[in-house]
């Protein structure tokens, strides 16, 4: 149980076009899914947190006209890069929140390797 | 911006060997610690969840033990097998469910 997808496994884009991200919890319902990106070399950072039929809450940096979450049901959060440049190139990651043996914690998809040409 | 560190980074074991690493965190306004592993092109898997202070938890032949006091965890692999070969990262828990990651401890199991 607790298994959450994402959908493309990676993706090549040309800069300036837009991309976009799904993820699905496929066994569990999920009100709550993360987004996060990692750098090479550098840690899972959280860039907002996306909320069923509310908008999305973005950390501090993370700029939300570029980077559009939208949780439109229970098992399906998009993350669209908008007008992608290099700088975007990333591991993108998300998870959604369920239970589990001794409170909540986040189940991951197995994310999507974003490079912008 | 809270400081999660994992170390050391990386460390090779020899099959049957057991080992351990270490995870520090802030020791204030702690909700929750998780470790994840994480093997090369899956998903991190969810091993634990602590929240109580000297909780320890055990899946097989990996536990963890939780130091909220002096912010620290200790995850250990007894008998280690090629099959535990994988990153583990630890995540400090916050208010909203919010996770702050570590750099993650890179296991290489020596046949």
């Amino acid at each position: 149980g607790a298994v959450v997808s994402q959908h493309p496994s990676w993706v090549i884009c040309k800069s300036g076009t837009s991309v976009k991200i799904e993820c699905r919890s496929l066994d569990f319902q999920a009100t709550t899914m993360f987004w996060y990106r990692q750098f090479p070399k550098q840690s899972l950072m959280l860039m907002a947190t996306s909320n069923e039929g509310s908008k999305a809450t973005y950390e501090q940096g993370v700029e939300k006209d570029k980077f559009l979450i939208n949780h439109a049901s229970l098992t399906l959060s998009t993350l669209t890069v908008t007008s992608a440049h290099p700088e975007d190139s990333s591991f993108y990651i998300c998870s959604a929140l369920g239970l589990a043996g001794g409170g909540e914690t986040q189940y991951f998809g197995p994310g999507t390797r974003l490079l912008v040409l | 911006i809270l400081n999660v560190e994992q170390s050391p980074q990386s460390l090779h074991v020899q099959e049957g060997d057991s080992t351990n690493f270490t995870c520090s965190f802030p020791s204030s306004n702690f909700y929750a610690l998780h470790w994840y592993r994480w093997e090369t092109a899956k998903s991190p898997e969810a091993l634990f969840v602590m929240t109580l202070n000297g909780d320890e938890k055990k899946k097989g032949r990996i536990s963890a033990t939780l130091n909220t006091k002096e912010g620290y965890s200790y995850l250990y692999i007894k008998g280690s097998q090629p099959e535990d070969s994988a990153t583990y990262l630890c995540a400090f828990g916050a208010a909203g469910n919010k996770l702050t990651f570590g750099g993650g401890t890179r296991v290489l199991v020596k046949p």
